[in-house]
């Protein structure tokens, strides 16, 4: 069974600090890995995916992860967070990557002046 | 085009009725999904259609949830009973279908209130 472990249910960061979104995953077979945002009283978009073309996976308004078998890790990461930014993520697994997602339980992130 | 919709955005019903809710997929996506997100908790998968078949109805709670999709387009998730335990947002999804990776489009959610 597919799983997807977030760490931290909150993060706060400054204005221009680095963000850094913590996500596992467990599979019995190499996963698709998505990360997802939520805006207040939106709906989800998706940031970026995982499809092993390349270990590190470049998304929209600067957000970038990298995939790390060895550490069965897909870290979600910003250099300079902006006040934009402040909204609920969710990382998630998929075994074929076009059948269900598994979704983590998210972590909100909050942007502080 | 216009993106995934869902109706209605809000449903407040009394313990024991029936709701029915809605999604209208992006046009040309083969693929639609629901989840729901209970409060403080991640997305969970309810079921997948492929066209109007259901290959992965494995995440419904209990018989008193059912979905169905018609003309490969609008899908209805029917609630029966409804339960305190049911209140949640309901999200539905669509994708391109059974290519490779695809990605899914989320609707804005219905929010359903069991009292």
């Amino acid at each position: 069974a597919q799983s997807v472990t977030q760490l931290g249910s909150h993060v706060s960061v400054s204005e221009g600090a680095l963000v850094l979104l913590r996500c596992n995953y467990s599979s019995s077979v190499p996963p698709y890995l998505f990360w997802y945002v939520q805006y207040p009283n939106q709906g989800l978009q998706l940031l970026l995916k995982y499809t092993s073309a390349a270990t590190l996976v470049k998304g929209i308004n600067g957000f970038e992860a990298e995939f790390k078998k060895s550490e069965t890790s897909f870290h979600l990461t910003k250099p300079s967070a902006h006040m934009s930014d402040a909204a609920e993520y969710f990382c998630a697994v998929s075994n074929t990557g076009f059948q269900k997602l598994v979704f983590g339980t998210g972590t909100r992130l909050l942007v502080s002046p | 085009g216009a993106g995934v919709s869902q109706s209605p955005s809000n449903k407040v019903t009394e313990k024991g009725k029936d709701v029915e809710l809605r999604c209208d997929p992006i046009s040309g996506h083969t693929a639609l999904y629901w989840y729901r997100q209970r409060l403080g908790q991640g997305l969970e998968f309810l079921i997948y259609f492929q066209g109007n078949s259901a290959p992965d109805k494995s995440g419904l709670p209990s018989d008193r949830f059912s979905a169905e999709r018609t003309g490969e387009s609008v899908s209805t998730l029917t609630i029966q009973r409804t339960q305190q335990e049911d209140s949640a947002v309901y999200l539905c999804a669509s994708s391109l279908g059974d290519r490779d990776v695809n990605e899914q489009f989320f609707g804005p959610g219905t929010r359903l209130t069991v009292l």
